[in-house]
């Protein structure tokens, strides 16, 4: 079955520490995102990649850091200059590049708590 | 820069009874329009959207939405709820020269009830 695996579901991690977020898809999607979700706020966009090697800023990179060495891998890495880290977390994915197939697919999400 | 904006943070609805969920955006270019759905602790289900064509657009698990440009409007409509609808709603838009990248509005919560 094709579809976006996120993992691990629920991340503890203590102050100060660095935590890697993965994000796998296996539909062949030429684009990846990451989000995080706080209550009453909606998604916010972290990072995105259009390409291989190549990724942008979103509206709250500050704090985090990705790659992009394959096609269908995108992990987050959450570092310890996060602020407030304690957050959901979503990855997807979409091929922006095909008509009448923009849309983005979601993983399961991250749940990630600082202790 | 695009912006989108849901009006209600919270609907209450009964069982069997219609709902409406708001969502109006902003954009100076032509946009996609997308609702997403939400169960808790999951990620988001593409419930419909809009790309061209009739403004009328029908979607999964009885839902309907209508893409009103004079008034920047993507409003969803079901005309009768389960039990099983109570979820989180989110809007989107993207600009159709933005590849692929999407806004999403801050979320409406559906609470049903017997």
């Amino acid at each position: 079955d094709g579809g976006i695996t996120q993992s691990p579901k629920y991340l503890f991690r203590k102050e100060g520490q660095n935590v890697t977020l993965s994000c796998e898809q296996n539909l062949n999607h030429d684009a990846m995102y990451w989000y995080r979700q706080d209550p009453g706020q909606g998604l916010r966009l972290i990072y995105y990649s259009q390409i291989v090697n190549d990724f942008q800023k979103g509206d709250i990179a500050e704090g985090y850091s990705v790659s992009r060495e394959k096609k269908e891998s995108f992990p987050l890495t959450v570092t310890s200059a996060q602020k407030n880290p304690t957050a959901f977390y979503l990855c997807a994915s979409s091929f922006p590049g095909l008509a009448g197939s923009i849309e983005q697919f979601f993983g399961p999400g991250t749940r990630l708590t600082v202790l | 820069a695009q912006s989108v904006t849901q009006l209600d943070s919270q609907v209450p609805v009964f069982e069997e009874a219609p709902v409406e969920l708001r969502c109006n955006y902003s954009s100076s270019v032509s946009v996609y329009l997308f609702w997403y759905v939400q169960y808790p602790n999951q990620g988001l289900q593409l419930l419909l959207k809009y790309l061209s064509g009739s403004t009328l657009v029908k979607g999964i698990n009885g839902f309907e939405a209508e893409f009103n440009k004079s008034q920047t409007s993507f409003h969803l409509r079901k005309p009768s709820v389960h039990i099983s609808d109570t979820a989180e709603y989110f809007c989107a838009v993207s600009e159709t020269d933005s590849w692929g990248k999407f806004q999403f509005g801050a979320g409406t919560q559906v609470v049903v009830t017997p």
